[in-house]
């Protein structure tokens, strides 16, 4: 299977903390990006990284990339119960529509 | 408009009924897709349509027959499903791959199907 792996599966914090996601994945890529899905809706866009580039920030979002180790990680930062959520990576297939998803990481933050 | 709509919300059907699920978007986005998602996991791509011709299609099984009627519409045909069907069946639009950089995809809220 091409698909990422995450980790963590879950991961539980208070208001407050950091959240850091790590996402693996097998192919060579163009691009790198993260999803957010809240319980049974739709996945929302929160971040694309090209892969000539090694670091980038969307307000509370960091988002690292490391090609030669095919590996990134999502970052939030002064987490708030609103992030309670699954957290997906996603890759690009070379020159298709296709995008691979990884595992997944359920986020819960409590108040 | 940034919205992926999809219809119905919810859908409870029995193995011998033929339904639809429809999706629509107007960001003038040109490939479309379904995704069928089971609870705790990524969504599986089932089909990919660009430019209103299917060009992905990830060995779906043929009780699921997708539809592109116009660019802003894509249907799921769905007949004589199985109990393992059961899933939340997941809309999505994107500008079509171009240069090898595959774009950003925006998601419907999504389908909960129920198979009896």
């Amino acid at each position: 299977s091409q698909q990422g792996e995450e980790d963590p599966q879950a991961l539980s914090i208070q208001e407050g903390e950091n959240a850091t996601m790590n996402c693996s994945y097998k192919t060579s890529i163009n691009n790198l990006q993260w999803y957010r899905q809240n319980s049974g809706r739709g996945l929302v866009h929160l971040i694309l990284i090209r892969s000539n580039e090694r670091e980038k920030h969307s307000g509370r979002l960091r988002v690292t990339l490391d090609t030669s180790k095919k590996s990134s990680s999502l970052l939030i930062t002064a987490s708030r119960a609103a992030d309670t959520a699954s957290y997906f990576c996603a890759t690009d297939a070379y020159n298709t529509d296709k995008l691979i998803f990884g595992t997944g990481t359920r986020l819960q933050v409590f108040p | 408009d940034t919205e992926v709509t999809q219809t119905p919300k919810h859908l409870v059907m029995g193995m011998t009924n033929k339904k639809s699920l429809k999706c629509e978007q107007h960001m003038g986005h040109r490939a479309m897709y379904w995704y069928k998602q089971k609870a705790k996991k990524p969504p599986e791509l089932m089909f990919v349509y660009s430019y209103e011709k299917l060009s992905i299609n990830e060995s779906v099984p043929s009780r699921f027959s997708p539809e592109c009627p116009n660019s802003s519409l894509l249907n799921l045909h769905l007949h004589a499903l199985q109990p393992e069907d059961s899933a939340l069946y997941l809309c999505a639009s994107s500008t079509p791959t171009s240069g090898g950089d595959t774009d950003t995809q925006y998601f419907g809220p999504g389908t909960r199907l129920t198979v009896l």
